[in-house]
């Protein structure tokens, strides 16, 4: 149980184009979603956290007009990056907070998504 | 604030040593404390957790302590496998919050 799944897993795209990538949480609900970077052999970074229903709440930072973040329904949130330029290449990874239960401490962790910007 | 402390990396060990990894935090609050686990390529797995303290979380041979007298969380296993190999992260959560990672640690078992 807890499985998160994030699509697409790669991606390349060319500068300039928007990439979206989506986290769906398959096997419960989750009011809350975060999303993280990684940057090599470093730890994550939050980006933004986002609450289905709501605006996302961005890490201090983080462009909220180039990082779009809906959260449409309780198993799925998307991160679409606009106008990707070369420097958001990197490992970006969602998760998932359940919505009730003794694993609502717990976030489970999507498998990542590797964007490389030409 | 809220922060986590981990060992720096990278750790090298022959098959079937012990292993420690420290970590420690503050925090604001009654954290509960998890260690995550990524192979390479992938995203992160917990490994295991703890809510309050003196809890012992386990999984796959793996232990760790909740310590609040010395604000501490290190991973133990008595005898790692080539298969270990991966990067350890430490975090921290108070109250339904956000996460606190650490900066993750290194783990490559020789055969």
């Amino acid at each position: 149980g807890a499985v998160v799944s994030q699509h697409p897993s790669w991606v390349i795209c060319k500068s300039g184009t928007s990439v979206k990538i989506e986290c769906r949480s398959l096997d419960f609900q989750a009011t809350t979603m975060f999303w993280y970077r990684q940057f090599p052999k470093q730890s994550l970074m939050l980006m933004a956290t986002s609450n289905e229903g709501s605006k996302a709440t961005y890490e201090q930072g983080v462009e909220k007009d180039k990082f779009l973040i809906n959260h449409a329904s309780l198993t799925l949130s998307t991160l679409t990056v606009t106008s990707a330029h070369p420097e958001d290449s990197s490992f970006y990874i969602c998760s998932a907070r359940p919505i009730l239960g003794t694993r609502q401490e717990t976030q489970y962790f999507g498998p990542g998504t590797r964007l490389l910007v030409l | 604030g809220n922060s986590v402390t981990q060992m720096e990396g990278p750790v090298t060990l022959s098959e079937e040593a012990f292993l420690t990894i420290n970590c420690t935090y503050t925090a604001t609050g009654y954290p509960s404390l998890f260690w995550y686990v990524q192979y390479p390529g992938e995203g992160l797995q917990l490994l295991l957790k703890a809510t309050k303290a003196d809890d012992k979380g386990s999984n796959k041979g793996f232990e760790a302590t909740y310590r609040k007298e010395t604000t501490s969380f290190h991973l133990e296993k008595g005898s790692v496998q080539v298969s270990d190999s991966a990067v350890y992260f430490c975090a921290l959560s108070v109250y339904l919050s956000q996460f606190y990672f650490g900066t993750g640690t290194s783990l490559t078992v020789i055969p």
